[in-house]
C-alpha cells in the first residue's frame, strides 16, 4: 500500500487562478515529519516545507500556504494567485521515526501546467 | 554558499557495464542520501550514509553499492547495469542523519542504459 498519495496526476490551471494539491499520507508512528519538494523541469528537488506531526498549525508564505490535518492524514498545498513560474512537479514526502534512516517516501508527484 | 553538486550530469552506459556517480554535500552537512528516481515516478530510497558509514538501505539489489569518504563526498557504483536502472540519480545532503533533518537535494545524474 501507498504511503504517501498524491491522487491528481496532472493539474492544468491559468494564471493567476488558486490550486490546491492533495496529500494523503498512510504512518502507523505517531512521530513524523512532512514534506512538500518542488522539482521544475530541470530536475532539481527544491524543498519547500517541512511539518512535524505535533504542530497542525497552517503555515502560509507568500503565495504558498499548507494545511495539516492528522484528522484526514492529509497535508495539502496551496499556491494563491498561480505564476506561470510555478509550473513544475510537486511532491509530497513522509519521514517516520521509526523507518529506514535517512528514507523519505515521496509520493509520485503532481504536474502543474500554469498556462499564461 | 554552493549546494548540493552532483557528476556526470548525463551519462550513457551499456547492458553490463559498471557506473559511478559522485555527489558532493552542501558544506557543514555530514549526511548523504541515495534516490532513484524513474520517469514519471516519485524518487525511490537506496542509501544513507553518515559519518563515512551506511546508516539505511532502501529495497535495492547487491548491484546498488555506495560509499562516503572522509570530506563527506559520496559515490553511488551500480554493476552489471540492467535497462531498468534508466532513471535520474539524486544525491540529498543533510545535516544529520535523523528522520526530521530536511534533505537537500542535488541537480541529479541521468542514466540512460542501452
Amino acid at each position: 500500500a501507498q504511503k504517501v498519495t498524491q491522487a491528481q496526476t496532472e493539474i492544468s490551471v491559468v494564471e493567476k487562478e488558486d490550486v490546491t494539491l492533495d496529500c494523503v499520507y498512510e504512518t502507523r508512528d505517531t512521530t513524523y515529519y512532512l514534506f512538500w519538494y518542488k522539482q521544475p523541469p530541470s530536475g532539481e528537488l527544491v524543498f519547500l516545507i517541512r511539518r512535524n506531526s505535533f504542530d497542525e498549525q497552517n503555515e502560509i508564505s507568500g503565495r504558498y500556504s499548507w494545511n495539516f490535518q492528522k484528522s484526514t492524514s492529509s497535508f495539502n498545498f496551496t499556491i494563491t494567485a498561480s505564476q506561470v513560474v510555478d509550473s513544475a512537479v510537486y511532491f509530497c514526502a513522509l519521514s517516520e521515526a521509526r523507518g529506514s534512516q535517512g528514507n523519505l517516501i515521496f509520493g509520485k508527484g503532481t504536474k502543474l501546467s500554469v498556462k499564461p | 554558499d554552493a549546494g548540493v553538486t552532483q557528476s556526470p550530469t548525463h551519462l550513457i552506459k551499456t547492458r553490463g557495464q559498471h557506473v559511478t556517480l559522485r555527489c558532493s554535500p552542501i558544506s557543514g552537512h555530514k549526511s548523504v542520501s541515495w534516490y532513484q528516481q524513474v520517469l514519471g515516478q516519485g524518487p525511490q530510497f537506496i542509501f544513507q550514509y553518515y559519518e563515512k558509514e551506511e546508516r539505511g538501505r532502501g529495497n535495492f539489489p547487491d548491484r546498488f553499492s555506495a560509499r562516503q569518504f572522509p570530506n563527506y563526498s559520496s559515490e553511488l557504483n551500480v554493476n552489471a547495469l540492467l535497462l531498468g536502472d534508466s532513471a535520474l540519480y539524486l544525491c540529498a545532503s543533510s545535516t544529520g542523519q535523523g528522520f526530521e533533518d530536511t534533505q537537500y537535494f542535488g541537480p541529479g545524474t541521468r542514466l540512460t542504459v542501452l
